[in-house]
C-alpha cells in the first residue's frame, strides 16, 4: 500500500498568513493526489484534484503543487473560515489512502 | 444538486451485521463509481470500499475484506455497504463519496460527500 505522510500534523496560524501544507507519497504517484478540508462535525469538501487543479467553486486562494513522491497545499491569505483539518489522498492506486491530516488552528 | 445521503448507522454488538444505505440524487448514478470512507472518533480519513459505475469492479480496504460487500441498485440510485462480524475498530462515522469521472474505471478523485452516518460497535 502507498502511504501519504502529512506535516505538520498541525500548526497555528494568524489571519491573513500564508500557509503551506506538506504530503509525501511512499512511492511515486504522478499527479493522482487530491486534497480535502474537513471542519469539525462535518462532512470533506473537496479541494483539489491531480494535484493542482481546483475543484468547482473553490476559492483561488487555494492552490497545490507537485508530482510524483512530493506535494504541496498553499493557503495563500488564511480566513476565519479556513481553519480546519486538511488531507491529502493518493488515487494512483487501490487501496486509496489518505493522509493522517494538518489541523489548521488560529494562533 | 449533488445529494448523497446515508443511512442505516446505529449502536451494534461486536460480531453483529448492519447495513448502510447512500441514497443519490441530482446525478445520473448509474454513470458514477461511489467509494465508502469512514472516520473513527477523533481520527483520519480512512478508505473503505468502492464500487465501478456498473458494478461490475469492486475493492476493498484490507480491514474490511472479507466482512464487508459493497453493492448498488442502479433502478434505485442507491448505494449499500452490508457489514458483517463486526468489530470494535469499525466504530466510525462512514461516507459515501461519488467519483469524478463519467462511466470511468478509475480509480478516480472524489467530487462530492454525503453527511455520514455513526456506526458504534459496542457490547
Amino acid at each position: 500500500d502507498i502511504q501519504m505522510t502529512q506535516s505538520p500534523s498541525s500548526l497555528s496560524a494568524s489571519v491573513g498568513d500564508r500557509v503551506t501544507i506538506t504530503c509525501r507519497a511512499s512511492q511515486g504517484i504522478s499527479n493522482y493526489l487530491a486534497w480535502f478540508q474537513q471542519k469539525p462535525g462535518k462532512a470533506p469538501k473537496s479541494l483539489i484534484y491531480a494535484a493542482s487543479s481546483l475543484q468547482s467553486g473553490v476559492p483561488s486562494k487555494f492552490s497545490g503543487s507537485g508530482s510524483g513522491t512530493d506535494f504541496t497545499l498553499t493557503i495563500s491569505s488564511l480566513q476565519p473560515e479556513d481553519f480546519a483539518t486538511y488531507y491529502c489522498q493518493q488515487y494512483n492506486t487501490y487501496p486509496l489512502t489518505f493522509g493522517g491530516g494538518t489541523k489548521v488552528e488560529i494562533k | 444538486q449533488v445529494q448523497l445521503v446515508e443511512s442505516g448507522g446505529g449502536v451494534v454488538q461486536p460480531g453483529g451485521s448492519l447495513r448502510l444505505s447512500c441514497a443519490a440524487s441530482g446525478f445520473t448514478f448509474s454513470s458514477y463509481g461511489i467509494h465508502w470512507v469512514r472516520q473513527a472518533p477523533g481520527k483520519g480519513l480512512e478508505w473503505v470500499a468502492f464500487t465501478r459505475y456498473d458494478g461490475s469492479n469492486k475493492y476493498y480496504a484490507d480491514s474490511v475484506k472479507g466482512r464487508f460487500t459493497i453493492s448498488r441498485d442502479n433502478s434505485k440510485n442507491t448505494l449499500s455497504l452490508q457489514m458483517n462480524s463486526l468489530r470494535a475498530e469499525d466504530t466510525a462515522v462512514y461516507y459515501c463519496a461519488k467519483d469524478a469521472v463519467l462511466v470511468g474505471s478509475g480509480p478516480y478523485y472524489f467530487d462530492y460527500w454525503g453527511q455520514g452516518t455513526l456506526v458504534t460497535v459496542s457490547s
